[in-house]
């Protein structure tokens, strides 16, 4: 079946614009995550949801960063004011249920995001 | 705070030599450990898990509390297993976030 999309797969802004991303998950998972991969580093969590709530949004870096996820299916994470720093490869996953441990969590291909 | 460590950004094998990508973790708890793999051009995906106990592609890995590690091993290095490696953590407190360490390239030389 179909696997965790993500769109766009490039997006390039300029300083100060407000930018969306979006993940389709895999049809039935419950679990949603979102990641950061800066060049040269792994991944970095983001923000969890669990259904339609965010249960640990402890990884998002400030206010500038928001996300949602209304009918528990597709997310859209949402960047305000955006800043060079922001450039980063941005990872969906989703999982069946939500323990890491017995759980797989499956990765999109990632959103590159580029702020000029 | 958890925290994943892989010292080699670059691992340079030949085609049949043993492979040992090294990952040491720091968290006070009994961590959950995975390995996941990023091949050319395809996404990032789950290689194996330490409670699983499991062989995949001839890959094993042993967690060692004593020594807080999770090295990743294979005796016969292939050149298909050329890719991206991260080791992962999951703490299990209460949150189901993954702590990745950088990564390690390994390159098989044919």
């Amino acid at each position: 079946g179909a696997g965790v999309s993500q769109t766009p797969s490039n997006k390039v802004t300029e300083k100060g614009k407000y930018v969306e991303l979006r993940c389709d998950p895999i049809s039935g998972h419950t679990a949603l995550y979102w990641y950061r991969q800066s060049l040269g580093q792994g991944p970095e969590f983001l923000i969890y949801f669990q259904g339609t709530g965010a249960a640990d949004d402890s990884g998002l870096p400030n206010d500038r960063f928001f996300a949602v996820r209304p009918e528990g299916s597709v997310s859209t994470l949402k960047i305000q004011r955006t800043e060079r720093g922001d450039s980063a490869v941005y990872l969906c996953a989703s999982s069946l249920r939500t323990d890491p441990s017995t759980d797989t969590q499956y990765f999109g291909p990632g959103t590159r995001l580029t702020v000029l | 705070a958890q925290r994943v460590t892989q010292p080699e950004k670059l691992l340079s094998v030949f085609k049949g030599a043993p492979v040992e990508l090294k990952c040491n973790y720091s968290y006070s708890g009994s961590p959950e450990l995975f390995w996941y793999v990023q091949y050319s051009r395809q996404r990032l995906q789950l290689l194996l898990r330490h409670i699983s106990r499991e062989s995949i592609k001839g890959f094993t890995a042993d967690l060692n509390k004593g020594e807080t590690s999770f090295h990743l091993k294979k005796p016969f290095a292939q050149e298909e297993d050329s890719a991206m490696y991260y080791c992962a953590l999951y703490s299990g407190a209460g949150s189901y976030q993954l702590t990745f360490g950088k990564g390690t390239k390994l390159s098989v030389i044919p």
